[in-house]
C-alpha cells in the first residue's frame, strides 16, 4: 500500500462545478504539500499545510491531522483548472516528500 | 521575484551520450532539489543540497548521474552515460529553508529529456 493515496485518479467535470480531490496517508507528518502539474511539466505549489484550512483564490485546501486526511477543493472550476493535482507528505521521521500519483482534472466548458 | 530557471527545456539524444542540466534557484534559497519524474509517476528525489554541501544522493544512480552545486547558488545535473531509461523530466526546485527540507519548496519548468 502506498503511504499516500489520491482519489480521484481521474476526474472531469463541467465548467463551474465544485471539485474535490482527496489525499490520505498512512505516516506521521510535519506538513502536508498540495501542487498542481500543467502538461508542459512545470510544477506550481499550491499549499504547504500543518493545521487547519488554507485559502487562496478559489482553491481552499484543508488536513485533518487526526484522520490523516486532507482535501483540495476547487470552487467555480474552470478549464484552465484542467491539470494534475499532486499531494506530497514531509514525514516526521525524514526531510523527503513522500508523494501521491496525482489526479488527472479536466474540466470541459 | 524571479523563479526557478532550468535550461534547457528539451533535449534528445542517443543513449550513452552524455547530457548536462542546469538550474538557478530563486535568490537567497538555501536548499536545491533535483527530481526525475517518469511519465505517469510522480517525482522521485536524485539529490538535494544545502548550500553547496549534499544533503541526501541516497536515489542518484552514481555510477552515471552526477550533481554539483558549486557557491551555493546555480547546480548542475550531469548524466554520462545515458541509457532509454533516463528519458524523463528533470525537475530542479528550490526552497527558502535553512533546515534542510522544511518551507515550500519552487519548481522550475522542467527539462523533458528524450534517449533514443
Amino acid at each position: 500500500k502506498n503511504e499516500v493515496e489520491q482519489s480521484p485518479q481521474n476526474l472531469t467535470a463541467q465548467e463551474g462545478e465544485f471539485i474535490t480531490i482527496n489525499c490520505s496517508y498512512s505516516v506521521g507528518i510535519s506538513a502536508l504539500h498540495w501542487l498542481q502539474q500543467h502538461p508542459g511539466g512545470g510544477i506550481v505549489s499550491l499549499f504547504m499545510l500543518s493545521s487547519g484550512k488554507k485559502k487562496h483564490g478559489r482553491l481552499i485546501a484543508t488536513i485533518n491531522i487526526q484522520e490523516k486526511h486532507s482535501s483540495l477543493h476547487i470552487t467555480a472550476s474552470h478549464p484552465r483548472d484542467s491539470a494534475v493535482y499532486i499531494c506530497a507528505v514531509r514525514p516526521d521521521s525524514n526531510y523527503q516528500l513522500i508523494w501521491g500519483a496525482g489526479t488527472k482534472l479536466i474540466i470541459k466548458p | 521575484e524571479a523563479g526557478v530557471a532550468q535550461s534547457p527545456r528539451y533535449k534528445i539524444i542517443e543513449k550513452r551520450q552524455s547530457v548536462a542540466f542546469w538550474c538557478n534557484p530563486i535568490s537567497g534559497h538555501a536548499t536545491l532539489y533535483w527530481y526525475q519524474q517518469i511519465l505517469g509517476q510522480g517525482p522521485k528525489l536524485l539529490i538535494q543540497f544545502q548550500n553547496n554541501g549534499v544533503v541526501d544522493d541516497s536515489q542518484l544512480p552514481k555510477d552515471r548521474f552526477s550533481a554539483e552545486r558549486l557557491k551555493g547558488v546555480d547546480s548542475t545535473l550531469k548524466i554520462q552515460p545515458a541509457k532509454l531509461e533516463d528519458s524523463a523530466v528533470y525537475l530542479c526546485a528550490s526552497s527558502p529553508g535553512v533546515v534542510a527540507g522544511t518551507g515550500e519548496q519552487y519548481f522550475g519548468p522542467g527539462t523533458r529529456l528524450t534517449v533514443t
